[in-house]
Parts: structure tokens; sequence; C-alpha cells
């Protein structure tokens, strides 16, 4: 199994500009899982996907959208990217949402906004 | 929300065992301790976790107090790729996100 996989692996895009970032597992979870993660901090909720076909916002859902493609599918779109976008991107998913259910994490996108 | 406290950084000794701490003293009934480590940027690894009882498994054990305020991470045989920083989190009753603090970042010593 790949467990959790993304991509690109590294990005740099220009202020303004769009990009999606795609994100798949084979572990047949129901729940996915968006964090970003910025220098010398902590990992933050942007979206979550309880199940296919459901979509919720995390800590810092602002200037992302997303979509749930499928059960295996979860991908992250910055419709007109900012500085401030700057920052590793982690995917995530779990078997279920909830406590008791532990969420494994892919290798993450390294996104540069300049 | 749970809050925990861990100590910044802590060393071991390649082969011993290492024991890291956590706090977590305002935990509700409910409310499971998880341990995540992080190695050099690489996505979160999750170790183990837990709700009252001690666990186990094949990467640690997990030690939790009765009053299930604190608990400690302990690795038994510590290598040089386990240093990382480790976190403990504890998951509040209706969250959706794992909330990473700082972590206790772990230098195994050759």
């Amino acid at each position: 199994n790949a467990g959790v996989t993304q991509t690109p692996k590294f990005q740099v895009l220009k202020t303004g500009q769009s990009m999606t970032l795609q994100c798949a597992q084979d572990m047949n979870h129901n729940s996915m899982y968006w964090y970003r993660q910025d220098p010398g901090m902590g990992l933050r909720l942007i979206y979550y996907s309880a199940s296919e076909g459901t979509t919720d916002k995390g800590e810092v859902p602002n200037g992302y959208n997303v979509s749930r493609l499928n059960k295996r599918e979860f991908s992250l779109r910055l419709e007109s990217a900012a500085p401030s976008q700057t920052s590793v991107y982690f995917c995530a998913s779990s078997l279920l949402v909830g406590e008791g259910h532990e969420q494994y994490f892919g290798p993450g996108t390294r996104l540069t906004v300049t | 929300d749970a809050k925990t406290t861990q100590p910044p950084s802590m060393d071991c000794a390649e082969g011993r065992a290492a024991n890291l701490p956590c706090n977590h003293s305002t935990i509700s009934g409910n409310e499971y301790v998880y341990w995540y480590r992080q190695i050099h940027s690489q996505g979160p690894q999750y170790i183990i976790h837990g709700l009252k009882n001690n666990e186990t498994n094949e990467m640690a054990s997990l030690i939790i107090t009765e009053d299930r305020k604190s608990s400690t991470l302990i690795l038994p045989h510590a290598t040089l790729r386990d240093t990382a920083v480790y976190y403990c989190i504890v998951r509040v009753a209706g969250r959706r996100a794992l909330t990473f603090g700082s972590g206790t970042r772990l230098q195994v010593q050759p």
C-alpha cells in the first residue's frame, strides 16, 4: 500500500496564479483532511471531508476550495494564490472522523508564492 | 480545549529507552490521547493512542496515569532514526482537527 500520496512535491507560484494540490489514499478510508504547516508552527486544518460527497471548513479555510472527487481522492485548490499561502500542505486520511481514529499523513507539498 | 504541555527538548542515548512526558490536566473523560512524530519536515507519523488503559504496539508504549492528567510515551530502544519532534495531542470531543502544539524535540545521541 502506498498510503497517502500527494502531488506535486514542490511548487512555486506567482501572486494571483491558481493551482490544485492532489491527494489520494489507498487505505479505503472514509475521511480525508487538508492541513497547512507554516515554518516553526504546528499544523492547522484547512478543510476536511468526513465521507465521500461531504466537505466542511476547518480552522483556516479562506482562500481555498476543496473537492472530494471520490472515496480515494481529495483535492485542494488555490484560486488566487497569495504570499501568505506559502506553506507546506499535508493531506491526511482516517477510517472515520472522530475520537479513536488515527490520521495518516502524506509527505506534503511545499508551496512558495512570490 | 484540553491543552497539553511537553518539554521542548530531550536527549536520549542510542539503545536506551526514551520516556517522553505529557501533561493534560484538563482532559475530559471521552478524550483520547494521541502521539505523533514528525521527522525533519516529513508528514506527521502516527505512533499510538489511548483512552484510559496503557497501550503498546510495535513502535512504542503509552502509559496514562489513573487520573488521566498525564501520560508518557516510551520508545523502548531508541535509535538514531527516532530523532524527531514528538507531539502529544488530546483530541477535543467533536473537533475534527488534530491540534499540533510545539511538541518535544527528541535527539537520539550515538
